[in-house]
């Protein structure tokens, strides 16, 4: 079975603070993405990556940026966390490339105070 | 673009009952159709797929039908379970993109009561 799994799974941050997310998963995926979803509004995409050192940007990148210096691991950076980005934060990953099949990790539900 | 609307919740039901959810899609070209599933405190995993149109995707009780000629991808099962209970979204990946981006809907919780 694939296993994607978040570095944790509830995070409580001042504003201003910079964020780490982590997400790893263990099947040698090639395409990783970093969502959002909030009530409402769904699952929108921040940032997706196909590749190693490759990212490419989703639907909402402003105030994020992502690292993936390995195959398995792929960072969502908040480089100054805003109330506005309390949000619950999934992770996904693909293969191979132009699949449909995405496995998601169990989220992180962050909170910015 | 592309873009997905379902109906918004929640659907709330009996068990046993039958359930119907709505969407429908925009997009260019041949789209490909998923719906999704969100348990309580867990990441979303595929449901079903369609590829192309006519298509009927199912599984565990639940069916939907590609329709073209209604951009339409409705989930259905017919005796729904308290199990059941989650969230639940259609997405589409649209035709020919080499990446595997996919267009999600707003989601639609159900919750099914004994």
């Amino acid at each position: 079975d694939v296993k994607v799994t978040q570095s944790s799974r509830y995070l409580v941050k001042r504003t201003g603070e910079k964020v780490f997310l982590e997400c790893v998963q263990d099947m040698d995926h090639e395409n990783m993405f970093w969502y959002r979803q909030d009530p409402g509004l769904g699952l929108r995409l921040i940032y997706f990556s196909y590749d190693v050192k490759m990212k490419e940007k989703g639907d909402i990148p402003e105030g994020y940026s992502v690292s993936r210096e390995k195959k398995e691991r792929f960072s969502l950076i908040l480089e100054s966390a805003s109330t506005n980005q309390t949000s619950m934060y999934l992770c996904a990953s693909s293969f191979p490339p132009g699949s449909y099949e995405q496995y998601f990790g169990p989220g992180t539900r962050l909170t910015v105070t | 673009g592309n873009s997905v609307t379902q109906m918004e919740g929640p659907v709330t039901l009996s068990e046993e009952a039958f359930l119907t959810i709505n969407c429908t899609y925009t997009a260019t070209g041949y789209p490909s159709l998923f719906w999704y599933v969100q348990y309580p405190g867990e990441g979303l995993q595929l449901l079903l797929k369609a590829t192309k149109a006519d298509d009927k995707g199912s599984n565990k009780g639940f069916e939907a039908t590609y329709r073209k000629e209604t951009t339409s991808f409705h989930l259905e099962k017919g005796s729904v379970q308290v199990s059941d209970s989650a969230v639940y979204f259609c997405a589409l990946k649209g035709g020919g993109s080499g990446y595997s981006t996919l267009t999600f809907g707003k989601g639609t919780m159900l919750l099914v009561s004994p």
